[in-house]
């Protein structure tokens, strides 16, 4: 079946260090690749996506790249802010038929970011 | 209007009484799902509905029960829970298609029961 598998946390770093939360899957055929991030109280929002394998997926200065070889969707970024704390989700889809939104998780890694 | 409105936020319930919570979007979007969430793990998927017709129940208990009366509502009626139930559901909504797979979340409804 599908998986995915984040690096343990919490994450803690200081305002402008750099990021990167590794994630790796397991999927059979080409799925889709997500980041969700939940900040406190809120329910997820689509941090990036990318869809097929090369695709670089990026937003609020957050990237991650799809790497079929290595079967990985490592998110960066290259200076935190303390807006940035937040619990981060990496997550996958196999599109088509009934299985459109049905993601699976990672377990989340926390992340706060101090002044 | 790129929202995904859950009411009530916070729901406190003993376990023999009936609530229901609400979900609504006006994005045209014709799938719509609900996630359990609990502490410190990733969201759960219990049901997904595609235009209106439950497409997906994960094997949730019956004292779950969903429901779409439209294409922009969507509620889950709670009967009879557990304390083990107490958790953060979540609402989701998307394009049921290939070409756009992001899904939209509530706030979620954050309940508790006694």
């Amino acid at each position: 079946g599908n998986s995915v598998t984040q690096m343990e946390g919490p994450v803690t770093l200081s305002e402008e260090a750099f990021l990167t939360i590794n994630c790796t899957y397991t999927a059979t055929g080409y799925p889709s690749l997500f980041w969700y991030v939940q900040y406190p109280g809120e329910g997820l929002q689509l941090l990036l996506k990318a869809t097929k394998a090369d695709d670089k997926g990026s937003n609020k200065g957050f990237e991650a790249t799809y790497r079929k070889e290595t079967t990985s969707f490592h998110l960066e970024k290259g200076s935190v802010q303390v807006s940035d704390s937040a619990v981060y989700f990496c997550a996958l889809s196999r599109p088509g038929g009934t299985s459109y939104g049905k993601l699976t998780f990672g377990q989340g890694t926390i992340l706060t970011v101090h002044p | 209007d790129t929202e995904v409105t859950q009411t009530p936020k916070h729901l406190v319930m003993g376990m023999t009484n009936k609530k229901s919570l609400k979900c609504e979007q006006h994005m045209g979007h014709r799938a719509m799902y609900w996630y359990k969430q609990k502490a410190k793990k990733p969201p759960e998927l219990m049901f997904v509905y595609s235009y209106e017709k439950l497409s997906i129940n994960e094997s949730v208990p019956s004292r779950f029960s969903p429901e779409c009366p439209n294409s922009s509502l969507l509620n889950l009626h709670l009967h009879a829970l557990q304390p083990e139930d107490s958790a953060l559901y979540l609402c989701a909504s998307s394009r049921p298609d290939r070409e756009n797979e992001k899904l939209f979340f509530g706030s979620g409804t954050q309940l508790s029961v006694l």
